[in-house]
């Protein structure tokens, strides 16, 4: 399993708040940028949210990420049918050296 | 804009070895980090190796260290990944994605591995 914790599933009502966590340690999350991605079924990743709390140009200003010492979340506002999708936080590992991944949370209406 | 197209992905038997590539196009590859992260059937994603833009710094998980090398070739705009002793357990699709900051940014469409006798 992940050194990162997500939680597998989680849903909203159109035009709600949806929240997403991911739990990690001091090194990872404690110490590193945070990394948030949208995967749809069938395609490749798409990058949301880099360096805890930044958007790429052309990522809707409804997806913003947060990160407090060892545990980052994802908050989408306004959910909308077409944000149902898997969403994946990533971070450095100081002790592996190398980059991890969560598990995932599948985000579903 | 920013293409990256992996290919060499089939069907091999356990114990084998494979060569993946990607070819980059759009931008400076020279100037850019490269990453390969794969995905198992129904599972999340996983991070592999990482190559600096000039190739000195190279990172790979545990779980395909002394086994895989990833490497570039900029007069060619081309990652590779090249996989020895494959196991089961590397079926998966492969992505390769271009650094921006610390992780991809730009996805390639994946290539598919399948390691099966």
């Amino acid at each position: 399993q992940s050194v990162l914790t997500q939680p597998p599933s989680a849903s909203g009502t159109p035009g709600q708040r949806v929240t997403i966590s991911c739990s990690g340690s001091s090194s990872n999350i404690g110490g590193n940028y945070v990394y948030w991605y949208q995967q749809l079924p069938g395609t490749a990743p798409k990058l949301l949210i880099y360096r805890n709390n930044q958007r790429p140009s052309g990522v809707p200003d409804r997806f913003s990420g947060s990160k407090s010492g060892t545990a980052a979340s994802l908050a989408i506002r306004g959910f909308r049918s077409e944000d149902e999708a898997d969403y994946y936080c990533a971070v450095w590992d100081d002790s592996l050296s190398g980059y991890v991944f969560g598990s995932g949370t599948k985000v579903t209406v | 804009q920013v293409q990256l197209v992996e290919s060499g992905g089939g069907v091999v038997q356990p114990g084998r070895s494979l060569r993946l590539s990607c070819a980059a196009s759009g931008f400076i590859f020279s100037n850019s980090g490269m990453h390969w992260v794969r995905q198992a059937p129904g599972k999340g994603l996983e991070w592999v190796a990482l190559i600096s833009y000039d190739g000195t710094n190279i990172y790979y998980a545990k779980s395909v260290k002394d086994r895989f090398t990833i490497s570039r070739d900029d007069s060619k705009n081309t990652l590779y990944l090249q996989m020895n002793s494959l196991r089961s357990e590397d079926t998966a699709v492969y992505y390769c994605g271009k650094r921006e900051w610390e992780l991809p940014s730009y996805w390639g469409q994946g290539t598919q591995v399948t390691v099966s006798s």
